[in-house]
């Protein structure tokens, strides 16, 4: 089973920082089936990023992902107030299906 | 517009079960594979089961197997999840999703239901 480490833990940044994410997968993530969502308090997670690099449907250009095999970034290239949130990756895609989540980075304002 | 609803939640002794339902509208429930999520106070996301659009199979979190079960009820664009043998640490925010696949690049999310597991 595929187990997903992020880092940092926090990262303290202020508005128009760039906020680089890293996740880690203890094998190969298949097909670099690799998704990012981002949660803020007292809200459902809402996708950001999926299969690495893919935008979902309204997500502003600011963010993006890359990587491949077990190593996974995504990057936020100008923080807006509206980004300081916990962002958790997810593999998905494996065989039999297993969704594992990432323990989240949280991004708050320094 | 795309609605997940769960609803259920609540208060339960240790031992205890619980029946979590999720209604869904604004799309085509029977053609997705639907998941539950939770998220214990102050914690992360965890997955925990997932269903097939057509209910074939079935598959879950080694934490939850054996004592929760995943159904739905495509009539009545409904998911379920019962919960057997609760434990303290089984109280979370429980959300029902349909999480982005890899033939659907998209993601909904209820607004999750809370269960609380004391005495």
């Amino acid at each position: 089973e595929v187990v997903l480490t992020q880092s940092p833990d926090t990262l303290s940044l202020s508005p128009g920082e760039r906020a680089t994410l890293s996740c880690r997968a203890s094998q190969s993530v298949s097909s670099n089936y690799l998704a990012w969502y981002q949660q803020k308090p007292g809200q459902a997670p809402r996708l950001l990023i999926y299969r690495t690099s893919s935008r979902a449907t309204g997500i502003p250009d600011r963010f993006s992902g890359s990587g491949s095999g077990t190593d996974f970034t995504l990057t936020i290239s100008r923080l807006e107030p509206e980004d300081f949130a916990v962002y958790y990756c997810q593999q998905y895609g494996s065989s039999p299906p297993v969704f594992t989540f990432g323990p989240g980075t949280k991004v708050d304002i320094k | 517009q795309v609605q997940l609803v769960e609803s259920g939640g609540g208060v339960v002794q240790p031992g205890g079960s619980l029946r979590l339902s999720c209604a869904a509208s604004g799309f085509t429930f029977s053609s997705y594979t639907m998941h539950w999520v939770r998220q214990a106070p102050g914690k992360g996301l965890e997955w925990l089961a997932l269903i097939r659009s057509d209910g074939s199979n079935k598959y879950y979190a080694d934490s939850v197997k054996g004592r929760f079960t995943i159904s739905r009820d495509n009539s009545e664009n409904t998911l379920y999840l019962q919960m057997n043998s609760l434990r303290a640490e089984d109280t979370a925010v429980f959300y029902c999703a349909k999480l982005v696949g890899v033939t659907t690049p998209f993601s909904y999310w209820g607004q999750g239901t809370l269960v609380t597991v004391s005495s």
